[in-house]
């Protein structure tokens, strides 16, 4: 079954800045075939970006998703105070779905 | 709007099983996923499976194989997980999630219930 590694395990950053948040997958079987989620503490995740790149419903234009091979990132252009959280990506395409074991990004 | 409403915590005993439900409305249940993902206290994210409402399929991870049970009742736009011989490192928030998927593969989920909380302990 694919692993999908998430790195860093923590990003620490202020408002203002960029943030760059990496996803590699052992194998994929679609180099688009990858989701991103956000979560914040006591809450469930929500939807950011399917397809590797495109923007769920209602998602800023400061989040961008970005593949090259069976690595994917995240950028958050300039961090809002509500953007600090867990961020987990998901890979589909096989039978079940797999998640990474997320990022956190603090301030 | 698209919403996913849960049922509330549970206690239960090792050993015990636990239904959880989950109630859909604002989009069409029958022509979607619903999946079942569980997060233990400070640990990430962990797919259980999903079931096709339409076609009423089911896919289970190997780890739940034989304990776990997903069902959906399309009449009142509610589906169930039912979790069988519950164990302490089965306590964990327990999300439901509509699932975009293609053919019989599950793709992502893009909208989440709130979470059922389900502690195991003697």
């Amino acid at each position: 079954e694919p692993v999908l590694t998430q790195s860093p395990g923590t990003l620490s950053l202020s408002p203002g800045e960029r943030a760059t948040l990496s996803c590699r997958a052992s194998q994929s079987v679609s180099s688009s075939y990858l989701a991103w989620y956000q979560q914040k503490p006591g809450q469930a995740p929500r939807l950011l970006i399917y397809g590797a790149s495109s923007r769920a419903t209602g998602i800023p234009d400061r989040f961008t998703g970005s593949v090259s091979g069976t690595d994917f990132t995240l950028t958050i252009s300039r961090l809002e105070p509500e953007d600090f959280g867990l961020y987990y990506c998901q890979q589909y395409g096989w039978s079940s779905l797999i998640f990474g074991g997320g990022t956190k990004v603090e301030i | 709007q698209v919403q996913l409403v849960q049922s509330g915590a549970e206690v239960k005993k090792p050993g015990a099983s636990v239904t959880v439900s989950c109630k859909a409305s604002g989009f069409s249940f029958n022509i979607y996923g619903l999946s079942w993902v569980r997060q233990a206290p400070g640990q990430g994210l962990e797919w259980l499976g999903w079931i096709s409402a339409f076609k009423a399929t089911t896919y289970y991870t190997q780890n739940f194989q034989g304990r776990v049970a997903m069902t959906t009742d399309t009449s009142t736009s509610t589906a169930y997980l039912e979790l069988r011989g519950l164990r302490s490192d089965d306590t964990a928030m327990y999300f439901c999630a509509r699932t975009q998927f293609s053919s019989t593969l599950p793709f992502y989920l893009d909208y989440w219930g709130q979470g059922t909380l389900v502690t195991v302990s003697s």
